[in-house]
This record gives C-alpha cells, structure tokens and sequence, in this order.
C-alpha cells in the first residue's frame, strides 16, 4: 500500500553536529508537512511545504521538498539539547481523496 | 485559545471491552481527525470528520468507530478490545477540512494513553 518512510529510524548525535532526516513516498505528494513530537508529548506542527522543489528555513532546520514531489529532507544544523525528538514528515497521498499519512518518524538523542 | 482537549488522559480496560474516548477541538476548528500510534507502527490515520460527516477512513476494522456533533467535538469508539489495541490514541483539530494543497496544519491533544490488559 501507500507509505511513506523515513530514515533513519534513529539517530544519535553529539551536540553541535548536523542532522538530518529523510522522508521518501512511493507515490506523488500533493504537499508535506513536518511535525516534531517531543518525549511524553504529542506531535506540533513545524512546517508544510507545497511547492516542488520548495526550500523553507526555519532558523537552525531547513526543509526541503523534492523536484518529483516524492520525497523530503529536514535539515538541523549545530543541534542543540532542545532539538530532542521525533521528527515525523506527514504527506498528503491521493488526489481527489487525500489522507494525511505520517512517515515511520526520526528519533533524534542528542550526546551532550 | 484553549489547544485541543482529550479525555480521558489515561485508560486500563481488559480484552472484550470497549472504550470510547473524547475530543474537543480548538474553538472554531470543524475537522476533526483521529490517529492511533504505537511504538511499531508509528502514526496510523482513523478517519477524519469535518461538519459531522466521515469524509476518510484509515485501514482499521470496524471495531473502530467515531462520530462528530455538532459543536465539532469528536468521539471515537473501540469495540470488543484486544490486546493490540494498547496504543495512545491521537486527535487533532484543523480549521478547514483536509484536502490536498488547502493548510492543513494539524492541531494535536495530549493524546489518550490505552492499555488493554
């Protein structure tokens, strides 16, 4: 069926590397959107992205979406204690009928 | 603005029961949508109801139910529980309903924590 995944399933990483995760689609997306969900809580939106090829930065992250609408990266640059979390991507799948499917989600710990 | 509000926070029932949880969405926001998420399987999408209507249906089986009144509050049901069931069940409100490049930015609660024992 239609999924979306991402990789890494988790990552550790010392405080002040880069991170970086991957959400790829088996089919086109009409648009992606990135949540992040901290330990114990639940997940908050951090940004959709609609345009192929689109590029979005947010301070520290940077997002972008693919030329062929299938595929998506979220960017961390110098981590930070506070970026702790689960990052997952979020696409919308089926034109004319569309469901919001999650990826399989980042766990990102960071090493002080 | 008072966020999303689920109740009950968190649950103990035992396999054949059933359960039925509740969802007020922020204030003014029509669609509702459920997610049920486990350590496995991730995030996996309900169904979503927008002006008390079930616009979608995830890929669960019909022990999975909901319903949506009309002041936008949510409730969904889970008949004859199983073990698998444990989960922390997800809801969250949009302002509009979810279709393709219209925002769609979803509003989470707190969740409801189940364990089917």
């Amino acid at each position: 069926g239609q999924q979306v995944m991402q990789i890494p399933q988790y990552q550790h990483v010392q405080e002040g590397e880069d991170f970086t995760t991957y959400c790829n689609s088996s089919t086109t997306l009409s648009n992606i959107q990135w949540y992040k969900q901290r330990p114990g809580g639940h997940p908050v939106f951090l940004i959709q992205l609609v345009k192929s090829g689109e590029v979005k930065k947010q301070k520290r992250l940077t997002f972008q979406f693919g030329e062929a609408k299938k595929n998506s990266s979220l960017h961390i640059t110098a981590t930070q204690t506070t970026d702790v979390g689960t990052y997952f991507c979020a696409g919308w799948i089926g034109f004319g009928n569309e469901k919001l499917t999650f990826g399989t989600g980042t766990r990102l710990t960071i090493i002080p | 603005k008072a966020g999303v509000t689920q109740t009950p926070r968190y649950l103990i029932k035992t396999r054949g029961q059933q359960v039925t949880l509740s969802c007020s969405p922020i204030s003014g926001h029509r669609s509702v949508s459920w997610y049920q998420q486990t350590p496995g399987q991730g995030l996996q999408f309900l169904f979503e109801y927008f002006s008390e209507t079930q616009r979608n249906k995830g890929n669960f089986p019909g022990r999975f139910s909901g319903r949506q009144f009309s002041n936008s509050r949510s409730e969904m049901n889970v008949s004859t529980l199983e073990l698998g069931d444990s989960a922390l069940y997800l809801c969250a409100s949009s302002l509009i309903a979810l279709a393709g490049s219209i925002t769609g930015e979803l509003f989470f609660g707190e969740g409801s924590r189940l364990t089917v024992l």
